[in-house]
């Protein structure tokens, strides 16, 4: 079983729409989770943090459901600039390594 | 300030040659990592550095890879007798210390023909 997984989508709203999805991760032992953003050929880069009570940046709201072990991402607004591939991340402990998901493809139309 | 530079960008070998594919971090960065990304699929991670040292190189797929990091800064992945399936993405990633956020370089696009 993977360690992090997301269902790849492609998630395809038109603008202004909410768009939300999940990650599940498989170790219980995690304790820091991310999301990255992939645009099409190019590097991953940091999207937010997850805390434990939930986050808000701007139109993007991250969850944390430990129970479940599952991590979601809300997009509010969704602008044609949102359209990328969304990557969750998921940290053991004081371990150093990070575990990405394949990723959750989001295209925006017009 | 400057982020994260590889080189080159794009590389494209034959069968069974030797490729060297380098990493700048960002300055004072600890931490540097190696991934690897084929068309469609996740982050596979290679190797990791803290300082010169590699306490994890439980990634590298077989023995032809190997990848050293001098002076805790430039860091080389190389990859000898490549085969086909190295076709991917080599990315490299470096953090203030291990465990934070990374911040990704641009990436070199390997093709073996």
């Amino acid at each position: 079983r993977k360690e992090v997984e997301q269902d790849p989508g492609p998630f395809n709203v038109p603008e202004g729409a909410t768009v939300a999805f999940n990650c599940t991760y498989s170790n219980s032992a995690s304790q820091s989770f991310f999301w990255y953003r992939q645009d099409c050929r190019k590097e991953p880069k940091l999207l937010m943090s997850v805390y434990s009570s939930g986050n808000e940046d701007g139109r993007f709201t991250a969850q944390l459901n430990r129970a479940s072990q599952y991590i979601s991402l809300l997009i509010r607004d969704s602008k044609l600039s949102d359209s990328a591939t969304y990557l969750c991340v998921v940290k053991k402990g004081d371990d150093y390594k990070l575990s990405f998901g394949a990723g959750t493809t989001v295209t925006v139309r017009a | 300030g400057a982020g994260v530079s590889q080189s080159p960008s794009n590389k494209v070998t034959e069968k069974g040659k030797d490729v060297e594919l380098r990493c700048d971090p960002i300055s004072g960065h600890t931490a540097l990592y190696w991934y690897r990304q084929s068309l469609g699929q996740g982050l596979e991670f290679l190797i990791y550095f803290q300082g010169n040292s590699a306490p994890d190189k439980s990634g590298l797929p077989s023995d032809r890879f190997s990848a050293e990091r001098t002076g805790g800064s430039v860091s080389t992945l190389t990859i000898q007798r490549t085969q086909q399936e190295d076709s991917a993405v080599y990315l490299c990633a470096s953090s203030p210390r291990g465990g934070l956020e990374q911040y990704f370089g641009p990436g070199t696009r390997l093709t073996v023909t």
